[in-house]
């Protein structure tokens, strides 16, 4: 069956402490991985894509196979980082099908 | 610019009474889907549609209706609302072309039912 799994509904960290949101995957085949990010009263918006292998505001997340994992980090948190993360999947018969994880929420205490 | 328009953000009903919150995206996407968002659940998928008259149930699609007659609009109904159908919606848009798989998601619309 294909699914993400986020094993924390809410992580706090103080400023400047590394941060690593966890996520995993269940998925018979090659899916594309993302991370989605919902700041307060704003829309859902793509942080990054594992394909792109970029870094984004100081976030990474390398793709584990082995492992099936695509973990989210930062090493230093900021306050603005505060939000909600999505970690999604979509399969690769590209019909736009989009399957996320349940959500964590990120705390950056000052 | 390039975006996904909902429409109402907020909206207040009571049960069975017919509601419709519209959805309309300007970047010639084919996919289109609906989510709702519950606390300690994520994002689940209601329905989705693939192209103009094609379109498919999610995993939580009991209650709802679509309908996808323009590649731009993709409709969401509740023809009998009920209490648990209370939620923050999201409507999402996507490109089929390969690498090109982001989704652009609507503003939200908090929809409770008394």
């Amino acid at each position: 069956a294909q699914r993400v799994t986020q094993p924390e509904k809410l992580l706090s960290v103080f400023k400047g402490a590394p941060v690593e949101l966890k996520c995993n995957y269940s998925y018979s085949g090659s899916p594309e991985l993302f991370w989605y990010v919902q700041y307060s009263r704003q829309r859902l918006q793509l942080l990054l894509r594992h394909i792109s292998r970029e870094s984004i505001k100081g976030f990474t997340a390398d793709l584990n196979k082995g492992e099936t994992s695509f973990h989210l980090k930062k090493p230093f948190a900021q306050e603005e980082d505060s939000a909600m993360y999505y970690c999604a999947l979509t399969g690769h018969s590209n019909t736009g099908k989009l399957i996320f994880g349940q959500g964590t929420t990120l705390q950056v205490k000052p | 610019e390039a975006q996904v328009t909902q429409n109402p953000r907020y909206l207040i009903t009571v049960t069975g009474k017919k509601l419709t919150v519209t959805c309309s995206q300007n970047m010639n996407h084919e996919y289109m889907s609906w989510y709702r968002q519950d606390p300690g659940l994520g994002l689940r998928q209601i329905y989705y549609s693939m192209n103009v008259e094609v379109t498919d149930k999610g995993d939580v699609p009991e209650g709802y209706k679509v309908s996808r007659k323009e590649k731009r609009n993709f409709p969401l109904i509740l023809e009998s609302p009920s209490p648990n159908q209370t939620s923050l919606y999201f409507c999402a848009s996507s490109s089929r072309a390969t690498g090109n798989t982001e989704a652009f998601f609507g503003q939200g619309t908090r929809l409770t039912v008394v």
